[in-house]
């Protein structure tokens, strides 16, 4: 079945950086756009940020703009979000999405002095 | 902060039909489709509509979605205890280059 496997949160302290991964499965990656979508504790959902497909073309949310990069290897099956000089209000769960479609599970990430 | 506007609650009797709006503007709802998420307690957010009122499959016909100018529409027909969650909107905004999410409703069965 269609499934998305997030990994890589953690524990990093403030202006480390941390790199998410998201393994897809069941279903032809290479031709959906795909998204980072966060929540922090006790929060709404916030949009992080896009890849179409092939990689064609990428945007971020104003608050991560600058930090955090957003990837793929379709030969892998796997996004990626690179996320540096992290701050405390970048603590959430962060989702991966397919564009119109499935969420993971999520993988938390802690960032605290 | 979110630029699209939902109502913090919303219930009704099981059994009745209940609506959540979710207003915007000209560079998200008003020139770009909308969906909507449902979030059960503890667990990730699913998406529950797509395109302003294409359901995926595997969500019940009691979930209808609509849209006007720069406000959308859920509503959920017979509400049963299982749909109590926290509902989001969501569209693409053009002049943020960016998606956006509603504020989120929090749907009870009284």
């Amino acid at each position: 079945q269609e499934q998305l496997v997030e990994s890589g949160g953690g524990v990093a302290q403030p202006g480390k950086s941390l790199r998410l991964s998201c393994v897809a499965s069941g279903f032809g990656f290479r031709s959906f756009a795909m998204h980072w979508v966060r929540q922090a504790p006790g929060k709404g959902l916030e949009w992080v940020a896009v890849i179409w497909y092939a990689g064609t073309n990428r945007f971020y949310a104003d608050s991560v703009k600058g930090r955090f990069t957003i990837s793929r290897d379709d030969s892998k099956n796997t996004l990626f979000l690179e996320m540096n000089s992290l701050r405390v209000e970048d603590t959430a769960m962060y989702y991966c999405v397919r564009d119109k479609g499935i969420w993971g599970q999520g993988t938390m990430v802690t960032v605290s002095s | 902060q979110s630029v699209l506007t939902q109502p913090p609650s919303a219930s009704e009797t099981p059994g009745l039909r209940v609506t959540i709006s979710c207003s915007g503007s000209s560079s998200n709802i008003g020139s770009n489709t909308v969906s909507w998420y449902q979030q059960l307690p503890g667990t990730a957010p699913r998406l529950l509509m797509y395109s302003d009122d294409q359901r995926p499959s595997g969500v019940p016909d009691r979930f209808s979605g609509s849209k006007s100018g720069t406000s959308a529409s859920l509503a959920i027909s017979g509400l049963q205890s299982e749909d109590e969650a926290d509902y989001y909107c969501a569209a693409w905004d053009d002049s943020l280059n960016g998606y956006v999410f509603g504020t989120g409703t929090k749907v009870t069965a009284l």
